[in-house]
């Protein structure tokens, strides 16, 4: 069964500090994995999108990683800032001719001063 | 350019009922697909649709169906509402379908059932 684990589930950390959140799957065969940043309230947006042959790509504070061999994926933010406090979901697609979509459940980061 | 727009935003209906909800992409987006989000199960994948076809279904039953117009707009359909349907849905489009295309969400449409 296709299935993307999370964590932590939630994480505390100071304004400034730097965090990594982790993505583990078991999602085969692999087509990509994608990574969206959720305030609450509104609807997600997108961070990095990886696939098979990349293993690493930034978006700003946001550098996102990720080892096919080991099916782990992490999230690290640099420099945490206020407005980086957000749910973080992490997305696996297969590949294949019906993709299927799996979603884990997010990890919820509180960046407090 | 306008985001994606939802509507309506906040809906309350009975067990029972049917509900359609409407999604207008980004200007040129073909793409659309829906989501499902609770606080239980997370984000969930309902469907997609590109030019007007559905390309990819999500694990729901057949009471959850959807459609996309030639203007690339999509409608979703709930019919027999039951209480677990109380959700936040999702619309996102993007360009096309390849595998690194960004989609971009809508706000999302809050469905109560009583």
């Amino acid at each position: 069964k296709n299935q993307v684990e999370q964590s932590p589930q939630s994480l505390i950390i100071l304004e400034g500090k730097n965090c990594t959140l982790q993505c583990n799957y078991t999602v085969s065969p692999f087509s990509n994995l994608r990574w969206y940043k959720q305030d609450t309230g509104r609807g997600p947006v997108s961070l990095t999108i990886m696939t098979f042959s990349e293993n690493t790509k930034s978006n700003g504070r946001y550098t996102a990683t990720l080892d096919a061999d080991t099916k782990q994926s992490s999230l690290h933010i640099t420099a945490s800032q206020l407005s980086d406090s957000a749910s973080y979901i992490c997305v696996v697609t297969n590949s294949g001719g019906y993709q299927k979509v799996t979603f884990g459940i997010g990890t919820k980061l509180q960046v407090i001063p | 350019k306008a985001g994606v727009t939802q509507t309506p935003r906040y809906l309350i209906k009975t067990r029972g009922q049917q509900v359609t909800l409407s999604c207008s992409p980004i200007s040129g987006h073909r793409s659309v697909s829906w989501y499902q989000q609770t606080p239980g199960q997370g984000l969930q994948f309902l469907f997609e649709y590109f030019s007007e076809t559905q390309r990819n279904k999500g694990n729901f039953p057949g009471r959850f169906s959807g459609r996309q117009f030639s203007n690339s707009r999509s409608e979703m359909n709930v019919s027999t509402l039951e209480l677990g349907d109380s959700a936040l849905y999702l619309c996102a489009s993007s360009l096309g379908v390849g595998v690194q295309e960004t989609q971009y969400f809508g706000p999302g449409t809050r469905l109560l059932v009583l």
